[in-house]
């Protein structure tokens, strides 16, 4: 089964804040990261996270690391329909030096 | 500054035949891994490069093949093509295990 894993989909109103999780298994990661992959194209890279940190904000986004309970999540603040898109979490690991494995993926849909 | 490139964007080779595929890293960045996406997946890796050696492998038969050059680009070959290759290859370069940014990758379909 998959290291990592994301729910599915997410359906969120233009405006409001979206919450995508990730749950990791590797207690050996080193970085984790957060993807955007619109139709047809390739991994757009957003933020990502050094594994001694608990958070990390950049504009929008903010990304929140539970080591404990190897979760991640990604919160957009004021999603906006152009955020519509595959979001995709990955992990690299102590021995996997920048090798990832990601997750499979959840679709965002931006609703007006 | 240009990201990472690749090239072709497009390519419909025929069964059992072979094809390459290229990719420039990012300015700054040594190290550039390939992956394979299947509609509806995740990226799974195929292998990486570090100072024109192959240094990680996942699990992908050996008709998957690679190289670097010195100026850091790679080429990722596959021989003897079959129907399942049909996926999109997604180069990605970093420095060493910081900052993994990805190409826009190349749609391959064999018919």
């Amino acid at each position: 089964g998959e290291d990592v894993e994301q729910s599915l989909f997410l359906s969120v109103r233009e405006g409001d804040s979206s919450v995508i999780n990730c749950t990791y298994t590797d207690s050996s990661s080193t970085y984790l990261y957060w993807y955007k992959q619109e139709p047809g194209a390739g991994l757009q890279l957003l933020t990502y996270i050094f594994s001694n940190m608990d958070m990390k904000q950049d504009q929008r986004l903010t990304v929140l690391l539970n080591k404990k309970d190897k979760h991640l999540s990604l919160r957009i603040a004021d999603t906006q329909t152009g955020d519509s898109a595959i979001y995709f979490c990955a992990e690299s690991t102590t021995d996997s030096w920048g090798k990832l494995q990601f997750g499979a993926g959840t679709q965002v849909v931006v609703t007006p | 500054d240009a990201g990472v490139t690749q090239s072709p964007t497009h390519l419909i080779k025929t069964r059992g035949q072979q094809v390459t595929l290229r990719c420039s890293p990012k300015s700054g960045h040594d190290t550039v891994s390939w992956y394979q996406q299947a509609l509806g997946q995740g990226p799974q890796f195929i292998f990486q490069y570090y100072e024109e050696e192959e240094r990680q492998r996942g699990n992908f038969p050996d008709r998957f093949s690679g190289h670097q050059f010195p100026n850091y680009s790679s080429e990722l070959n596959v021989n003897a093509l079959l129907l399942g290759d049909s996926a999109l290859y997604l180069c990605a370069s970093s420095l060493q295990d910081r900052e993994v940014s990805f190409g826009q990758g190349t749609r391959l379909t064999v018919v």
